[in-house]
């Protein structure tokens, strides 16, 4: 079974800031993806960026990037010129091949001001 | 914003009572998850189904059972609802394949006295 593990139970970051959330996962399978989704106190689920294991180069969304090593299963989260509304908990994700979506335990990040 | 729609928003029940939480969708996607999410354990899967009457367990199905008679809805149901199972439950969509994200309900909070 897949398994994610997010290390970092809580972070802080001033703003205007970098910060990175570590991510890593178990997997024997070759094609998947791999997700950050943030939820932020409002509860609601929010994806913030989405990297196809097949593809070398790092996906990059705006302010957020990710550095994704397949060999090493590593997958992290890299967060520049962190702003208030960042603060919020971030949950790395794992979908391989049975669709079956699994969460790590996630991050709680404050940005502080 | 992705049709989704999670009944009731909050319960409360007593231990022992049978409890059935409700996830409709007007994406007409094909897979849907229900997951609880707890503090320190993240979002983790109970049940997810591929299609209508096709269902499979996650990590933390014991003491759920879920239902899937058409492709709008999926019930979760706690047969006899214990303390432990006091948790906030969210529903996601997803039309697959592999690279597509998956949308959250607003999540039920369910308290079990």
């Amino acid at each position: 079974a897949q398994t994610v593990t997010q290390s970092q139970p809580e972070m802080s970051v001033q703003e205007a800031e970098t910060v990175t959330l570590s991510c890593t996962y178990d997997t024997s399978e070759n094609n998947y993806y791999l997700f950050w989704y943030k939820q932020p106190p409002s509860r609601q689920m929010i994806l913030v960026i989405r990297q196809e294991a097949y593809k070398q180069q790092n996906a990059t969304e705006n302010r957020f990037s990710v550095n994704f090593q397949k060999a090493a299963k590593s997958f992290s989260l890299k967060i520049s010129d962190s702003q208030l509304g960042d603060t919020a908990m971030y949950f790395c994700a794992f979908k391989g091949g049975s669709e079956k979506l699994v969460f790590g335990k996630g991050t709680k990040l404050t940005v502080n001001p | 914003d992705a049709g989704i729609t999670q009944s009731p928003r909050h319960k409360v029940t007593e231990t022992g009572t049978p409890v059935t939480l409700r996830c409709h969708q007007t994406e007409n996607h094909r897979y849907m998850y229900w997951y609880r999410q707890d503090p320190g354990h993240g979002l983790r899967l109970i049940h997810y189904s591929y299609g209508v009457k096709d269902t499979d367990k996650g990590e933390v199905s014991d003491g759920y059972s879920v239902s899937r008679s058409k492709t709008e809805d999926f019930l979760l149901t706690l047969e006899s609802a214990t303390s432990s199972q006091t948790s906030v439950y969210f529903c996601a969509i997803s039309p697959g394949p592999l690279n597509t994200e998956a949308f959250f309900g607003q999540g039920t909070r369910l308290t079990v006295v």
